[in-house]
């Protein structure tokens, strides 16, 4: 099991642009939840999809939007990027049923607005 | 609104000494309560939580309601304890949990 695997790794985007990035949760999870993890701090929620739909939301604007497909994947999209949108992205998986479950990360992409 | 408060970004120790890496949260319901930890180039994991009351790799951490703490302690520190800790609150349940966590400290232990 490759656990919780994110793409791209890394990526640069200029200011305006929009940005896709990709989850595949660990097998056997239906939960994804996505974090944005800035310098120096803790990663801080943006939303979790459930049964494909958004079902938790962090303080987040509505230029941060997800989708969540039949194979349990998931896609964060960011528009109209701005220079404060670099940060880490972490998705993390877990498995409903379990209640309150824990949330096992991937390694994050590196998003650079330039 | 949930949250956590770290308050010490760094906490040095020497080898052999007691180690508590502090962390209280506010929220006025039953939230549950994990450490996770950050070891160098890792992802992060789950260290411990506060429902299954373990130890792992010595470290436990005991939930205390009136004072809405929800500190790590390890009696003696190790060298490979060296990681970022960052303390998490989760609400609600199954596929509708909010996770906050706190913005981390990192431990750091002198040989």
């Amino acid at each position: 099991d490759a656990g919780v695997t994110q793409s791209p790794t890394h990526l640069i985007k200029t200011r305006g642009q929009q940005v896709t990035l990709r989850c595949s949760p660990k097998s056997g999870h239906d939960t994804v939840s996505w974090y944005q993890q800035a310098l120096g701090q803790g990663p801080q929620f943006i939303f979790q999809y459930y049964e494909e739909e958004e079902r938790q939301r962090g303080n987040f604007p509505d230029r941060f939007s997800g989708h969540q497909f039949p194979n349990y994947s998931s896609e964060l999209n960011v528009n109209a990027l701005l220079l404060g949108d670099s940060a880490l992205y972490l998705c993390a998986s877990s498995l409903s049923l379990r209640g309150r479950a824990e949330a096992f990360f991937g390694q994050g992409t590196r998003l650079t607005v330039v | 609104a949930q949250r956590v408060t770290q308050p010490e970004k760094l906490l040095s120790v020497f080898k052999g000494a007691p180690v508590e890496l502090k962390c209280n949260y506010s929220y006025s319901g039953s939230p549950e309560l994990f450490w996770y930890v950050q070891y160098s180039r890792q992802r992060l994991q789950l260290l411990l939580r506060h429902i299954s009351r373990e130890s792992i790799k010595g470290f436990t951490a005991d939930l205390n309601k009136g004072e809405t703490s929800f500190h790590l302690k390890k009696p003696f520190a190790q060298e490979e304890d060296s990681a970022m800790y960052y303390c998490a609150l989760s609400v609600g349940s199954g596929g509708y949990q909010k996770v906050t966590f706190g913005t981390g400290t990192k431990l750091q232990v002198i040989p």
